[in-house]
C-alpha cells in the first residue's frame, strides 16, 4: 500500500485565519481525496483533488472556503480558509490503491480558538 | 446520497470476549471496507471484501460480504485490551468499485482487561 505522510499533524489556529495541510504519497496516485471529521464523528468527503484540473467538491463544500491544488500525482494541499470554531475538526487525506484500497494520512488535528 | 447505518454505536467488552458489529444500506455496494482509527491516527485499513458472499479473515478479524451486497459484517474473537478503538464500515459511493467512500458512523470498542 501507499505512505502517506500529512503535514501538520495538529495545529491551533486564530479564528479567521487560514491553515494549508500538505499531503504527500510516496507513489504517484490517479486520486487523492481529501475528509473532514468532526469531533466524534464519522468521516465527511470533502473533495476530491485531480491531478491538472479542479477538485471536485460534495455538497456543502466549496473551493472558497476549501481550496485544493493538485500540482502532481504524488502531492496535494488543503487550505481551511477563513476559519471559525465550528472549523475545528481532523482533515485527512487519503488515496486509491489498485488492487489494494484506500489509505489514510494519520490526519491534521485542528482547533480554532 | 449513500448512507450506511453501522450498529452498535459502541460496545463495552471484557477482554477475551467476542466482537461482532454491522453495517447496512439501502443501495447496492461492490466494495465494503472495515477500518480501525485508533486516537490520534488516520483510519487503518482491517479488510477488504469484493464478492458478494466473500468471507476474509485477518488474523482474529473476520468479515463477510453480504450476499444481497446491502450488508457487511465484522467479528473479533478473543478480543484484547489493543483492540480498543472506532470501527468504521465504508464503501465506494454510487455502486462503483473505486472513488470516493461513504463511511458508516463508527462502532467504539472498549475492552475492558
Amino acid at each position: 500500500s501507499a505512505v502517506i505522510s500529512q503535514k501538520p499533524s495538529r495545529d491551533i489556529c486564530q479564528r479567521g485565519t487560514s491553515l494549508t495541510i500538505q499531503c504527500q504519497v510516496d507513489s504517484q496516485v490517479t486520486m487523492m481525496f481529501w475528509y473532514r471529521q468532526q469531533p466524534g464523528q464519522s468521516l465527511t468527503l470533502i473533495a476530491t483533488a485531480n491531478q491538472g484540473s479542479e477538485a471536485t467538491y460534495e455538497s456543502g463544500f466549496v473551493i472558497d472556503k476549501f481550496p485544493i491544488s493538485r500540482p502532481n500525482l504524488t502531492f496535494s494541499t488543503l487550505t481551511v480558509s477563513n476559519m471559525s470554531p465550528e472549523d475545528s475538526s481532523i482533515y485527512l487525506c487519503s488515496v486509491e490503491v489498485p488492487n489494494y484500497g484506500y489509505t489514510f494520512g494519520s490526519g491534521t488535528r485542528l482547533t480554532v480558538v | 446520497g449513500q448512507q450506511l447505518n453501522q450498529s452498535p454505536q459502541s460496545m463495552f467488552i471484557q477482554e477475551g470476549e467476542d466482537v461482532s458489529m454491522n453495517c447496512t444500506s439501502s443501495s447496492i455496494f461492490n466494495t465494503w471496507l472495515w477500518y480501525k482509527q485508533e486516537p490520534g491516527e488516520g483510519p487503518v485499513l482491517l479488510i477488504a471484501l469484493y464478492k458478494a458472499g466473500e468471507l476474509t479473515s485477518n488474523g482474529r478479524l473476520t468479515a463477510q460480504f453480504g450476499i444481497t451486497r446491502k450488508d457487511s459484517f465484522l467479528n473479533i474473537s478473543a478480543s484484547i485490551p489493543s483492540d480498543v478503538g472506532i470501527y468504521f464500515c465504508a464503501g465506494p459511493a454510487g455502486g462503483t468499485s473505486y472513488g470516493k467512500l461513504t463511511f458508516g458512523q463508527g462502532t467504539i470498542l472498549t475492552v475492558h482487561p
